[in-house]
C-alpha cells in the first residue's frame, strides 16, 4: 500500500534553511507520477510550494521559487524540499503528496500526514 | 495570475441539508478545477477532479459542476462526518492555485 511520510526538524532558526524529506513506500518514485509539497500556516489555507516529475523536471510557486529546491533521491525512494532564508511566515504544516500529472501539476490524490515546522529562535 | 475566490468562507447547515460552495476564477479556466476536503487535524483529501469527476471511493452525495469561470461544489445531504474545510484548486500553466477555503459546520 502506498504511503508517504514526511520527516525533518520541527524547529528551524530564522534565516536558516528548512529541509524536509518525504519517504515513499509501496511505489518506486522513478517509475512515474509527480511528487509535490503543500504547506498550511496555522489556521490558514493551503499553499502549493512546488512539484517534481519523476524525470526530474520541477515546477514552483512563483512566490517561493527563489528560495525553494525540490529533488529526488531514487536510491532511498524519497524526495526532498529545501527552503532557504526562512522567517516566521514559513511556520506551517508541510505536506508531501503524489500527483498523477496533467501532464504538469494537476491534483494531489495521495498525501502524507504532514509535519509541523516552526520558525523561531 | 489567475485568482480563485471561494464563497462563502464559512457556513452552518443542518444534517440532511443541501450545501453548495462556489469557486470563481478571475478568468476562463475551462474545467481545470479540483475540490478537496480537509477534516480538522487531517491532510486534505481529493474529492472532485476536472470540475465534475468524482474520485474513486468518494460518497455519491458529493458532486461538482461548472466550467469557464464559475464552479460549484455540492453536498446533497450533509452528514456529521462532512464537517471540514473545503478547498477548490486550479491547475494551468504549470502552476497550482488553491482557493481560500470554506469551513462547513453543523447547525
Amino acid at each position: 500500500q502506498l504511503r508517504l511520510q514526511e520527516s525533518g526538524p520541527g524547529l528551524v532558526q530564522p534565516s536558516e534553511t528548512l529541509s524536509l524529506t518525504c519517504a515513499v513506500s509501496g511505489y518506486s518514485i522513478d517509475s512515474g507520477y509527480y511528487w509535490g509539497w503543500v504547506r498550511q500556516p496555522p489556521g490558514k489555507g493551503l499553499e502549493w510550494i512546488g512539484t517534481i516529475h519523476h524525470s526530474g523536471n520541477t515546477y514552483f510557486n512563483p512566490s517561493l521559487q527563489s528560495r525553494v529546491t525540490i529533488s529526488l533521491d531514487t536510491s532511498k525512494n524519497q524526495f526532498s524540499l529545501t527552503l532557504t532564508s526562512v522567517t516566521a511566515a514559513d511556520t506551517a504544516m508541510y505536506y508531501c503528496a503524489r500527483d498523477p500529472g496533467a501532464p504538469g501539476p494537476y491534483y494531489f490524490h495521495l498525501w502524507g500526514q504532514g509535519i509541523l515546522v516552526t520558525v523561531s529562535s | 495570475d489567475i485568482q480563485m475566490t471561494q464563497s462563502p468562507s464559512s457556513l452552518s447547515a443542518s444534517v440532511g441539508d443541501r450545501v453548495t460552495i462556489t469557486c470563481q476564477a478571475s478568468q476562463d479556466i475551462n474545467d481545470y478545477l479540483n475540490w478537496y476536503q480537509q477534516r480538522p487535524g487531517k491532510a486534505p483529501k481529493l474529492l472532485i477532479y476536472d470540475a465534475s469527476n468524482v474520485e474513486t471511493g468518494v460518497p455519491s452525495r458529493f458532486s461538482g459542476g461548472g466550467s469557464g469561470t464559475d464552479f460549484t461544489f455540492t453536498i446533497s445531504s450533509l452528514q456529521p462526518e462532512d464537517i471540514a474545510t473545503y478547498y477548490c484548486q486550479h491547475y494551468n500553466n504549470l502552476l497550482l492555485t488553491f482557493g481560500g477555503g470554506t469551513k462547513v459546520e453543523i447547525k
